[in-house]
Protein backbone atom coordinates (compact mmCIF):
# COMPACT_ATOMS: atom_id res chain seq x y z
CA UNK A 1 0.00 0.00 0.00
CA UNK A 2 1.31 3.03 -1.57
CA UNK A 3 -0.83 5.37 0.91
CA UNK A 4 -2.12 7.38 -2.08
CA UNK A 5 -5.89 6.74 -2.64
CA UNK A 6 -7.78 6.92 -5.78
CA UNK A 7 -11.65 6.90 -6.11
CA UNK A 8 -13.70 5.51 -7.37
CA UNK A 9 -11.86 1.77 -8.89
CA UNK A 10 -14.10 1.26 -11.44
CA UNK A 11 -15.50 3.33 -13.54
CA UNK A 12 -18.31 2.86 -16.44
CA UNK A 13 -19.94 5.34 -18.53
CA UNK A 14 -21.06 6.56 -21.91
CA UNK A 15 -19.36 8.44 -24.37
CA UNK A 16 -20.19 12.15 -24.32
CA UNK A 17 -20.26 12.25 -21.04
CA UNK A 18 -18.25 13.84 -18.48
CA UNK A 19 -16.60 12.15 -15.46
CA UNK A 20 -14.35 13.20 -12.03
CA UNK A 21 -11.92 11.00 -10.65
CA UNK A 22 -10.37 11.90 -7.04
CA UNK A 23 -6.87 11.16 -5.60
CA UNK A 24 -5.51 11.68 -2.04
CA UNK A 25 -1.88 12.14 -1.74
CA UNK A 26 0.33 10.45 1.06
CA UNK A 27 1.06 12.23 3.90
CA UNK A 28 3.20 15.43 3.78
CA UNK A 29 3.89 14.43 -0.02
CA UNK A 30 2.54 18.16 -1.72
CA UNK A 31 3.15 17.18 -5.65
CA UNK A 32 0.37 15.20 -7.18
CA UNK A 33 0.71 14.05 -10.91
CA UNK A 34 -2.18 11.89 -13.26
CA UNK A 35 -0.93 9.25 -15.56
CA UNK A 36 -2.91 7.47 -18.54
CA UNK A 37 -2.05 3.78 -19.35
CA UNK A 38 -3.80 2.61 -22.12
CA UNK A 39 -2.94 -0.91 -23.61
CA UNK A 40 -1.41 1.07 -26.62
CA UNK A 41 0.00 4.09 -25.57
CA UNK A 42 1.93 2.93 -21.76
CA UNK A 43 2.07 5.23 -19.07
CA UNK A 44 1.48 8.70 -19.89
CA UNK A 45 2.34 11.41 -18.16
CA UNK A 46 -1.02 14.24 -17.95
CA UNK A 47 0.10 16.73 -15.51
CA UNK A 48 1.40 17.65 -12.19
CA UNK A 49 0.09 20.21 -9.15
CA UNK A 50 2.36 20.92 -6.54
CA UNK A 51 0.47 22.68 -3.58
CA UNK A 52 -2.25 23.95 -5.48
CA UNK A 53 -0.35 25.16 -8.37
CA UNK A 54 0.03 22.99 -11.65
CA UNK A 55 3.46 23.04 -12.16
CA UNK A 56 4.41 20.43 -15.15
CA UNK A 57 2.24 19.49 -18.35
CA UNK A 58 1.87 16.65 -20.26
CA UNK A 59 0.22 15.88 -23.43
CA UNK A 60 -3.03 15.81 -21.87
CA UNK A 61 -6.19 16.61 -23.75
CA UNK A 62 -7.77 20.19 -23.84
CA UNK A 63 -11.67 17.67 -22.71
CA UNK A 64 -9.17 16.58 -19.86
CA UNK A 65 -8.69 19.20 -17.05
CA UNK A 66 -7.49 19.28 -13.54
CA UNK A 67 -6.94 20.75 -9.93
CA UNK A 68 -5.55 20.59 -6.45
CA UNK A 69 -7.21 22.01 -3.98
CA UNK A 70 -5.99 23.24 -0.27
CA UNK A 71 -6.29 20.11 1.33
CA UNK A 72 -3.70 18.48 -1.12
CA UNK A 73 -6.44 16.12 -2.69
CA UNK A 74 -6.49 16.19 -6.79
CA UNK A 75 -9.31 15.77 -9.15
CA UNK A 76 -9.12 14.89 -12.86
CA UNK A 77 -12.24 15.81 -14.77
CA UNK A 78 -12.54 14.26 -18.38
CA UNK A 79 -15.61 15.60 -20.26
CA UNK A 80 -16.82 14.65 -23.75
CA UNK A 81 -15.51 11.57 -23.12
CA UNK A 82 -15.31 8.99 -25.97
CA UNK A 83 -14.00 5.01 -26.45
CA UNK A 84 -10.34 6.08 -26.90
CA UNK A 85 -10.63 7.38 -23.44
CA UNK A 86 -10.79 4.03 -21.49
CA UNK A 87 -8.10 3.16 -19.66
CA UNK A 88 -6.73 3.02 -16.32
CA UNK A 89 -5.46 6.42 -14.81
CA UNK A 90 -3.32 6.81 -12.01
CA UNK A 91 -2.09 9.40 -9.85
CA UNK A 92 1.15 9.26 -8.27
CA UNK A 93 2.79 12.08 -5.13
CA UNK A 94 5.40 13.04 -3.88
CA UNK A 95 7.13 15.26 -1.36
CA UNK A 96 8.71 17.84 -3.51
CA UNK A 97 8.23 19.21 -7.52
CA UNK A 98 11.92 17.89 -8.34
CA UNK A 99 12.19 15.15 -10.82
CA UNK A 100 14.48 13.24 -8.21
CA UNK A 101 11.70 12.61 -5.86
CA UNK A 102 10.12 8.95 -5.85
CA UNK A 103 6.57 9.11 -7.47
CA UNK A 104 3.93 6.86 -5.44
CA UNK A 105 1.58 5.77 -7.39
CA UNK A 106 -2.06 4.58 -6.22
CA UNK A 107 -4.03 1.85 -6.86
CA UNK A 108 -5.66 3.55 -10.31
CA UNK A 109 -9.50 4.42 -11.56
CA UNK A 110 -10.17 2.20 -14.48
CA UNK A 111 -12.37 3.70 -16.79
CA UNK A 112 -14.45 2.12 -19.61
CA UNK A 113 -16.26 4.25 -22.19
CA UNK A 114 -19.10 2.49 -23.74
CA UNK B 1 10.61 11.52 -26.61
CA UNK B 2 9.96 7.85 -25.18
CA UNK B 3 12.90 6.43 -23.73
CA UNK B 4 13.37 2.72 -25.58
CA UNK B 5 13.17 -0.37 -23.22
CA UNK B 6 15.19 -3.60 -24.30
CA UNK B 7 14.30 -6.46 -24.40
CA UNK B 8 10.23 -6.03 -24.64
CA UNK B 9 9.81 -9.53 -23.05
CA UNK B 10 11.88 -12.07 -21.15
CA UNK B 11 11.25 -15.31 -19.98
CA UNK B 12 13.23 -16.77 -17.03
CA UNK B 13 13.76 -19.97 -14.73
CA UNK B 14 13.27 -19.05 -11.36
CA UNK B 15 17.32 -18.52 -10.49
CA UNK B 16 18.07 -16.84 -13.87
CA UNK B 17 19.60 -13.65 -14.17
CA UNK B 18 18.24 -10.96 -16.28
CA UNK B 19 19.11 -7.10 -17.57
CA UNK B 20 16.45 -4.91 -18.70
CA UNK B 21 18.08 -1.87 -20.57
CA UNK B 22 16.81 1.49 -21.39
CA UNK B 23 18.29 3.82 -23.27
CA UNK B 24 17.22 7.95 -24.36
CA UNK B 25 17.88 10.39 -26.81
CA UNK B 26 17.48 13.09 -24.77
CA UNK B 27 20.28 14.04 -21.68
CA UNK B 28 18.65 12.18 -18.46
CA UNK B 29 18.77 13.88 -14.96
CA UNK B 30 17.03 10.99 -13.17
CA UNK B 31 15.94 7.65 -13.46
CA UNK B 32 13.68 5.80 -12.11
CA UNK B 33 12.44 1.95 -12.00
CA UNK B 34 9.22 0.38 -11.70
CA UNK B 35 7.81 -3.01 -11.41
CA UNK B 36 3.82 -3.19 -12.19
CA UNK B 37 1.63 -6.54 -12.08
CA UNK B 38 -1.37 -7.20 -14.14
CA UNK B 39 -4.04 -4.44 -13.23
CA UNK B 40 -1.87 -2.98 -10.01
CA UNK B 41 -0.14 0.24 -9.60
CA UNK B 42 3.43 0.82 -10.57
CA UNK B 43 5.98 -0.07 -7.60
CA UNK B 44 8.97 2.19 -6.98
CA UNK B 45 12.36 0.69 -6.91
CA UNK B 46 14.92 2.59 -7.07
CA UNK B 47 15.48 6.19 -8.60
CA UNK B 48 19.43 6.52 -10.31
CA UNK B 49 21.05 10.49 -10.84
CA UNK B 50 22.87 11.74 -13.00
CA UNK B 51 26.48 11.20 -12.27
CA UNK B 52 26.29 7.22 -13.18
CA UNK B 53 26.05 6.23 -9.60
CA UNK B 54 24.92 2.34 -8.99
CA UNK B 55 22.36 1.23 -6.65
CA UNK B 56 21.11 -1.66 -5.35
CA UNK B 57 19.25 -3.43 -2.69
CA UNK B 58 18.55 -7.20 -1.97
CA UNK B 59 19.00 -8.80 -5.58
CA UNK B 60 18.09 -6.20 -7.72
CA UNK B 61 20.39 -3.41 -8.72
CA UNK B 62 20.49 -0.85 -11.22
CA UNK B 63 23.15 1.52 -12.88
CA UNK B 64 23.16 4.72 -14.96
CA UNK B 65 25.51 5.30 -17.96
CA UNK B 66 25.28 9.03 -18.26
CA UNK B 67 27.53 9.25 -21.07
CA UNK B 68 25.45 6.82 -23.22
CA UNK B 69 22.22 8.16 -21.64
CA UNK B 70 21.31 4.74 -20.58
CA UNK B 71 20.45 2.87 -17.56
CA UNK B 72 20.82 -0.99 -17.41
CA UNK B 73 18.22 -2.92 -14.36
CA UNK B 74 19.29 -6.21 -13.66
CA UNK B 75 17.85 -8.82 -11.59
CA UNK B 76 20.06 -11.72 -9.86
CA UNK B 77 18.93 -15.19 -8.95
CA UNK B 78 15.22 -14.20 -10.07
CA UNK B 79 12.54 -15.41 -7.79
CA UNK B 80 8.58 -16.34 -8.93
CA UNK B 81 7.60 -12.72 -7.77
CA UNK B 82 9.90 -10.46 -9.72
CA UNK B 83 7.38 -11.50 -12.68
CA UNK B 84 5.64 -8.88 -13.63
CA UNK B 85 6.10 -4.85 -16.40
CA UNK B 86 9.37 -2.95 -15.88
CA UNK B 87 9.01 0.39 -16.42
CA UNK B 88 11.78 2.90 -16.53
CA UNK B 89 10.59 6.75 -16.40
CA UNK B 90 12.89 9.18 -16.98
CA UNK B 91 13.50 12.84 -16.35
CA UNK B 92 15.77 15.67 -17.27
CA UNK B 93 16.36 19.40 -15.82
CA UNK B 94 14.82 20.87 -18.69
CA UNK B 95 13.05 22.61 -16.24
CA UNK B 96 10.10 25.35 -16.48
CA UNK B 97 7.16 23.04 -17.19
CA UNK B 98 8.58 20.16 -17.72
CA UNK B 99 10.44 19.71 -14.32
CA UNK B 100 8.33 17.48 -12.41
CA UNK B 101 7.50 15.25 -15.78
CA UNK B 102 8.68 11.71 -16.16
CA UNK B 103 8.25 9.66 -19.37
CA UNK B 104 8.11 5.92 -19.36
CA UNK B 105 9.34 3.93 -21.72
CA UNK B 106 7.23 0.71 -23.31
CA UNK B 107 7.74 -1.51 -20.86
CA UNK B 108 9.62 -5.38 -20.61
CA UNK B 109 7.64 -8.19 -19.75
CA UNK B 110 9.47 -10.06 -17.40
CA UNK B 111 7.64 -14.08 -16.45
CA UNK B 112 9.87 -16.38 -13.98
CA UNK B 113 8.84 -19.84 -14.16
CA UNK B 114 9.48 -22.46 -11.44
Amino acid sequence: DSGVTQTPKHLITATGQRVTLRCSPRSGDLSVYWYQQSLDQGLQFLIQYYNGEERAKGNILERFSAQQFPDLHSELNLSSLELGDSALYFCASSETFLNTDTQYFGPGTRLTVL
Amino acid sequence: QQPVQSPQAVILREGEDAVINCSSSKALYSVHWYRQKHGEAPVFLMILLKGGEQKGHDKISASFNEKKQQSSLYLTASQLSYSGTYFCGTASNAGGTSYGKLTFGQGTILTVHP
